[in-house]
């Protein structure tokens, strides 16, 4: 079983549309959390840091749920520059405190006009 | 640019040969981390750094690569001998921390390798 599990997608949807991704993690010691957002052939970039009661940033909204290991990311209002892979990603929680990224494979989004 | 950078961005190489690639993380960053992507797939971690200090090292991490922070600044990642699984993106982030924001990660451009 993989550490970060994500719908690979693709989910292709209209222009204003809002898009939900989940994720599922399976390390309980995990302390940190965020999506990252990966445009082809790029760099992650951070989108935001999930907190557990949950947190808003513009369109974006993240949610975590520590008992169920489940991470979520609502995007509203989906807009043409949202076309990208979302990646969600959580630190590792071992005993060294390295606080290594553990990511999923990524979820990909294509909004069409 | 006060991003985190890496160079070179392509590195293109024979089987056989050794590359050492560079990271230059954000300057009041003392973590460093390298991470290594393949097609299809999320980063996966090689190994990281505290100021100069080594502190974990992936199984990825075969005993042909080689990673270093000598004045805990910039880091290299060096590949003896590459082989043609050693073709992927690697990338290079830092931290601040390891809990809250300062636990948020940024990442370099990367370092795109090709065995041939």
């Amino acid at each position: 079983r993989k550490e970060v599990e994500q719908d690979p997608g693709p989910f292709n949807v209209p222009e204003g549309a809002t898009v939900a991704f989940n994720c599922t993690y399976s390390n309980s010691a995990s302390q940190s959390f965020f999506w990252y957002r990966q445009d082809c052939r790029k760099e992650p970039k951070l989108l935001m840091s999930v907190y557990s009661s949950g947190n808003e940033d513009g369109r974006f909204t993240a949610q975590l749920n520590r008992a169920s290991q489940y991470i979520s990311l609502l995007i509203r209002d989906s807009k043409l520059s949202d076309s990208a892979t979302y990646l969600c990603v959580v630190t590792s929680g071992t005993s060294y405190n390295t606080d290594k990224l553990i990511f999923g494979t990524g979820t990909r989004l294509q909004v069409f006009p | 640019d006060t991003g985190v950078s890496q160079d070179p961005r392509h590195k293109i190489t024979k089987r056989g040969q050794n590359v050492t690639f560079r990271c230059d993380p954000i300057s009041e960053h003392n973590r460093l981390y390298w991470y290594r992507q393949t097609l299809g797939q999320g980063p996966e971690f090689l190994t990281y750094f505290q100021n100069e200090a080594q502190l974990e090292k992936s199984r990825l991490l075969s005993d042909r690569f080689s990673a270093e922070r000598p004045k805990g600044s910039f880091s290299t990642l060096e590949i003896q001998r590459t082989e043609q699984g050693d073709s992927a993106m690697y990338l290079c982030a830092s931290s601040l921390g390891t809990s809250g924001r300062q636990a948020e990660q940024y990442f370099g451009p990367g370092t795109r390798l090709t065995v041939t």
